[in-house]
């Protein structure tokens, strides 16, 4: 609804394997934001971006990679999945003009066997 | 003590009711504050931001946000079981492009 969507939806994966997670979004917003949401601990920021190659690490960053080639697209990767990062992973798009707003994607929940 | 907190709950209140969710922040200088709703299964939905002390109306929504106490707050009016949700309050920590959520109070709207 927003313009925001996440690729794939679900995901089971075995220890040791690489994975990648994409987000796209249409309205061209400069900030883009990637986090994992776990039971007991909510929602945390995983990295963001606010531009083209420009990214930065938030607070549980260990064992994650981005990449944002474009505009519209923030890719988030896993290079060894460990069972520790099953999880329901969010990408959000910060609205221009307000960059605090934050808009969020579907949602893709990555199992880890 | 985490930067946002808010009580897990759940909290249930009968459908008609006024619902009040209320979270509290460490850091004095934020600036902005928002209020997602959280169906089960589903991604965060912004229902409010606020930016000064006072009461912001929207619908049945009523933030309030009192910045010398440190605390912000969400009324719900005339609660309906559809308004049933975890309630996430987030913070601009620190003036800059990132929110920090808090656990999140999940409501329960009884018929």
């Amino acid at each position: 609804d927003a313009g925001i969507t996440q690729s794939p939806r679900h995901k089971v994966t075995e220890t040791g394997t690489p994975v990648t997670l994409r987000c796209h979004q249409t309205e061209n917003h400069r900030y883009m934001y990637w986090y994992r949401q776990d039971p007991g601990h909510g929602l945390r920021l995983i990295h963001y971006s606010y531009g083209v190659k420009d990214t930065d690490k938030g607070e549980v960053s260990d064992g994650y990679s981005v990449s944002r080639s474009k505009t519209e697209d923030f890719l988030l990767t896993l290079e060894s999945a460990t069972s520790s990062q099953t999880s329901v992973y969010f990408c959000a798009m910060g609205l221009a003009g307000s960059t605090d707003t934050q808009y969020f994607g579907p949602g893709t929940r990555l199992t880890v066997l | 003590q985490k930067e946002v907190e808010q009580n897990s709950g759940p909290l249930s209140v009968p459908e008609g009711a006024i619902a009040s969710l209320n979270c509290t922040y460490s850091d004095r200088g934020s600036q902005s504050f928002f209020w997602y709703r959280q169906y089960s299964g589903k991604s965060p939905e912004l229902i409010m931001s606020i930016y000064s002390n006072g009461d912001k109306e929207d619908g049945r929504f009523t933030a309030q946000l009192n910045k010398a106490s440190q605390y912000v707050s969400l009324l719900i009016r005339d609660s309906q079981p559809s308004d049933s949700a975890t309630y996430l309050c987030a913070v601009n920590i620190n003036a800059g492009n990132m929110l920090t959520f808090g656990g999140g109070t999940r409501l329960m709207v009884k018929p």
